[in-house]
C-alpha cells in the first residue's frame, strides 16, 4: 500500500538559511499534518491542511510557512533557520471525511526528514 | 502543560508475557485516543484507536482499554515478541481540530 512520502530524509543547513521540506500524502487522503519532534521529545503538532486550506495552526514559527498544492502535496518552508530548529520533522495524512467513528481521525505518518543546522 | 502523559519512560518484559503500556490525559475534551509504535530514524507506526465512547478495542495482540472517569487508557500486546520492542506513544484527538497531543513515549524492551 501507498505510504506517505517524504522528501528529502536528510538536510543539513547552516544558520540564516532556508529550507523547502515536501510531503506527499497517501493518495485519497484529504488532510496533512506537519509535526516537530525534537530529540527525546514527543512530536509537535504545527499546522495543517484540509483539501488544501489551512485548517489549524500549532506551535509553529513565524519564520515557518506551509501550503498544500492542487496535487495534495505540501511543502513546509523554514527561513532563517536556528540551532533549535534541528529536528525531525514528520508529514501525516488521514481521510478526514471518513468522519468520527469510522477512522477519520487515524493519522499515518511519513519517515521524517532529519534537519540539523549547524 | 502534559495534557497527555505516559509516566513510564520505560518497560521491559519477556517474550510471550504481556506488554501492559499506560496513559492518563488531563482534558476531558478528547474523544478520541490513539497509540503509535516508533522505531529509531522512522515515523510512528499507527496501532490501534478507540473513541471515547467505547471502553475496549482489540486488534489482534493488541487491545486498547479505555477509562474515561479516570482519564487513563492502556494498550495490552499479548503475547508479546522481540519486534515489538519500541517506542509507543499515546495521542489524543478533540473531534473539533485533529491535531494529535502526544505523550512523550513509553520505551518497550521485550527480551528473547
Amino acid at each position: 500500500a501507498a505510504g506517505v512520502i517524504q522528501s528529502p530524509r536528510h538536510l543539513i543547513k547552516e544558520k540564516r538559511e532556508t529550507a523547502t521540506l515536501k510531503c506527499y500524502p497517501i493518495p485519497r487522503h484529504d488532510t496533512v499534518y506537519w509535526y516537530q519532534q525534537g530529540p527525546g521529545q514527543d512530536p509537535q503538532f504545527l499546522i495543517s491542511f484540509y483539501e488544501k486550506m489551512q485548517s489549524d495552526k500549532g506551535s509553529i514559527p513565524d519564520r515557518f510557512s506551509a501550503q498544500q498544492f492542487s496535487d495534495y502535496h505540501s511543502e513546509l518552508n523554514m527561513s532563517s533557520l536556528e540551532l533549535g530548529d534541528s529536528a525531525l520533522y514528520f508529514c501525516a495524512s488521514s481521510a478526514r471525511l471518513m468522519g468520527p467513528g469510522t477512522g477519520g481521525f487515524e493519522q499515518y505518518f511519513g519517515p521524517g526528514t532529519r534537519l540539523t543546522v549547524t | 502543560d502534559q495534557q497527555v502523559k505516559q509516566n513510564s519512560p520505560s518497560l521491559s518484559v519477556q517474550e510471550g508475557r504481556i506488554s501492559i503500556l499506560n496513559c492518563d490525559y488531563t482534558n476531558s475534551m478528547f474523544d478520541y485516543f490513539l497509540w503509535y509504535k516508533k522505531y529509531p530514524a522512522e515515523g510512528p507506526t499507527f496501532l490501534i484507536s478507540i473513541s471515547s465512547i467505547k471502553d475496549k478495542n482489540e486488534d489482534g495482540r493488541f487491545t486498547v482499554f479505555l477509562n474515561k472517569s479516570a482519564k487513563h487508557l492502556s494498550l495490552h500486546i499479548v503475547p508479546s515478541q522481540p519486534g515489538d520492542s519500541a517506542v509507543y506513544f499515546c495521542a489524543a484527538v478533540r473531534g473539533s481540530n485533529y491535531k494529535l497531543t502526544f505523550g512523550k513515549g513509553t520505551l518497550l524492551t521485550v527480551n528473547p
